[in-house]
């Protein structure tokens, strides 16, 4: 089945800096890769998210990109704010036969600095 | 528009028993998916319905089950609960079946096993 990489677990910035995060993922299948924000005690919420059609996807201070060949994509966030302090997760969607599920890596605990 | 609910969100039962838990997906949503998140594990697909029907289910027991009714809502049994059982379970909603389409999580049921 999938197996979803996600590093670092812990990253901690300055306010101000860029916060990078990187997945890799096994089924090269998979077509659709989501990102979650988790805050402490709510539920994951959808950020961004991006199809294998596409190498890149942006959304104000949050991009995402992917390499297919590589199997790997990344979510880039830009003039981090405190507010950006949470724990991230990304995830593909895998499309092999008989099994069709939502694997998620393991998380990145961000912490911006103020 | 109203989000995702789950009831109850805090459960408490002793090894042995079981419980089930409730899901109602977003007004429209006919597609209801099932996590288990642990601080070791991290989020693990459970199942997913669509229209009544599992389409999905990823690698737990058989002592976790669930099933959907015709206006959507989702119901998770646990029997024969363990320790390793405790866990926050999350159900997600979304408009379609399969990859691709933009899940909305509920808040979560904590569950505690003693």
């Amino acid at each position: 089945g999938e197996n979803v990489e996600q590093h670092p677990s812990t990253l901690s910035v300055q306010e101000g800096d860029s916060a990078v995060i990187k997945c890799t993922y096994s089924d090269s299948a998979s077509n659709y890769f989501p990102w979650y924000k988790q805050e402490l005690g709510k539920r994951p919420q959808l950020i961004i998210d991006i199809r294998s059609n596409v190498g890149e996807k942006k959304d104000q201070r949050i991009a995402v990109t992917l390499n297919k060949t590589a199997k790997h994509f990344s979510l880039h966030i830009t003039e981090t704010q405190p507010e950006d302090s949470a724990v991230y997760f990304c995830a593909a969607w895998e499309m092999d036969t008989g099994r069709r599920a939502l694997t998620f890596g393991s998380g990145t605990r961000l912490q911006v600095q103020p | 528009k109203a989000g995702v609910t789950q009831t109850p969100r805090y459960l408490i039962k002793t090894r042995g028993q079981q419980v089930t838990l409730s899901c109602s997906p977003i007004s429209g949503h006919r597609s209801v998916s099932w996590y288990q998140q642990t601080p070791g594990q991290g989020l693990q697909f459970l199942f997913e319905y669509f229209s009544e029907t599992q389409r999905n289910k990823g690698n737990f027991p058989g002592r976790f089950s669930g099933r959907q009714f015709s206006n959507s809502r989702s119901e998770m049994n646990v029997s024969t609960l363990e320790l390793g059982d405790s866990a926050l379970y999350l159900c997600a909603s979304s408009l379609k079946a399969g990859g691709g389409n933009e899940q909305f999580f509920g808040p979560g049921t904590r569950l505690t096993v003693l």
